[in-house]
């Protein structure tokens, strides 16, 4: 199975300053199959970027996805309060769907 | 809009048969491929499995065995059922649609906590 290893675990930001969020696969994927989401607390899981770099509907431009390989990244260009929460990658291939483990955006 | 909601019992005793149902409204359920994803408490999450109205079904390995799922298209609904569950199936189960054309969960159920106790 692929595993995804994302990185760091937790990143503490201010609003308004830029996250970087790593996605690393355990061998090299399609980007077409790699996705990342939103998870607030006590909610489902929420669509962002689906083939590495693709806005899903209605999520705004400071959402940004890139990679290729074994590494993707997302990157939130400037911190608005509704964007604290956990984000995920995932992958579905060849093998059974996964997901990361998650990166945790907080209040500093 | 369609929106899908899991219902089910919130306790069940090990080694039972955990047995969920997600009801989809607004939309039909034919042509899309419908999917259980859990998440335990404080990991990841994991994906259970999918089914299509077709037949067509694919499961997580681990959990292979264990899994069976079904579609009722007259309610708008399919089902999930994890035979001889044990304390590691507590967990958030979610039901998700599957969007083939961006290979990703676009629509998500509220989640549902199971605790096997």
């Amino acid at each position: 199975d692929i595993v995804l290893t994302q990185s760091p675990g937790t990143l503490s930001l201010s609003p308004g300053e830029r996250a970087t969020l790593s996605c690393r696969a355990s061998q090299s994927v399609s980007s077409t199959y790699l996705v990342w989401y939103q998870q607030k607390p006590g909610q489902a899981p929420r669509l962002l970027i689906y083939g590495a770099s693709s806005r899903a509907t209605g999520i705004p431009d400071r959402f940004s996805g890139r990679g290729s390989g074994t590494d993707f990244t997302l990157i939130i260009s400037r911190l608005e309060p509704e964007d604290f929460a956990v984000y995920y990658c995932q992958h579905y291939g060849s093998s059974p769907l996964t997901f990361g483990g998650g990166t945790k955006v907080e209040i500093k | 809009q369609v929106q899908l909601q899991e219902s089910g019992p919130g306790l069940v005793k090990p080694s039972e048969t955990l047995s969920l149902t997600c009801t989809v409204s607004g939309g039909s359920i034919s042509n899309y491929y419908w999917n259980w994803v859990r998440q335990p408490p404080g990991k990841r999450l994991e994906w259970i499995g999918y089914l299509h109205k077709s037949g067509n079904t694919r499961y997580n390995p681990p959990l292979k065995s264990r899994v069976t799922t079904s579609v009722d298209t007259s309610k708008n609904q399919f089902t999930l059922k994890l035979s001889s569950v044990t304390a590691a199936d507590t967990a958030v189960y979610y039901c998700a649609r599957w969007d083939d054309d961006h290979k990703a969960f676009d629509i998500w159920g509220q989640g549902t906590k199971v605790t096997v106790s």
